[in-house]
């Protein structure tokens, strides 16, 4: 089973609105990471959050952690038509042979011009 | 910047053939894996190696093996293709020296077993 579950599983909105997606994960963790995937291409990494931080900040990229919930949520402000990609938040698990990084099945957004 | 190389992009296998696909960084990470991502999926976990010359099972390990050659390559072996192994494979590297820093992906392999 993943470690990490996104929702919704897809959404659409419209240009200029705001984007959240959710992630929930099972097991204590080191940070967690949110990437985006354009279709067809290699993951992009979007930001880190670390297990003692609550909230982040990158340009219109927002992204809370609650430990105590263990769930993470990405809220993309002002969304543009350029943003529709598949976002995927990703956790490390400790593992027999160290960390290793589990991904979430992805929240697939659609931004309409 | 090369960053995480895989070859090949493409491949297409017949049932029961065997192939490599090789992964290269050069950003001297100590981390290296291998997903698989299926169509309209999440990646899933393959193998690992959190420093060289060690490996470890991921989500979804059989079928395939992998070897740490040294720090900078990673390759990943189906001995005997199945067409479940069609799949879209990538390699991506990490520094875990310290403080756990990003993943850094190649651009994928895409394999069809027929």
């Amino acid at each position: 089973s993943q470690q990490g579950e996104e929702d919704p599983q897809a959404l659409s909105i419209q240009e200029g609105e705001n984007a959240t997606m959710n992630c929930s994960y099972k097991t204590s963790i080191n940070n967690l990471q949110w990437y985006r995937q354009n279709s067809g291409r290699g993951l992009v990494h979007l930001i880190l959050i670390r297990s003692n931080e609550r909230e982040k900040h990158s340009g219109r990229l927002r992204v809370t952690l609650d430990t105590s919930k263990k769930s993470s949520s990405l809220l993309i402000t002002a969304s543009r038509a350029a943003d529709t990609a598949s976002y995927f938040c990703a956790t490390d698990a400790k593992g027999t042979g160290g960390f290793k990084t589990i991904f979430g099945a992805g929240t697939r957004l659609f931004v309409k011009a | 910047n090369a960053g995480v190389t895989q070859t090949p992009k493409f491949q297409v296998l017949k049932t029961g053939q065997s192939m490599t696909l090789q992964c290269a960084q050069d950003m001297n990470h100590n981390s290296m894996y291998w997903y698989r991502q299926d169509p309209g999926m999440g990646l899933r976990l393959i193998y690992y190696s959190a420093s060289e010359g060690t490996t470890d099972k991921g989500e979804v390990p059989n079928g395939y093996n992998v070897s740490r050659l040294n720090k900078r390559e990673f390759s990943l072996r189906l001995e005997s293709a199945a067409p479940s192994q069609t799949s879209v494979y990538f390699c991506a590297s990490r520094d875990t020296s310290g403080r756990f820093g990003e993943l850094f992906f190649g651009e994928g392999s895409r394999l069809t077993v027929l």
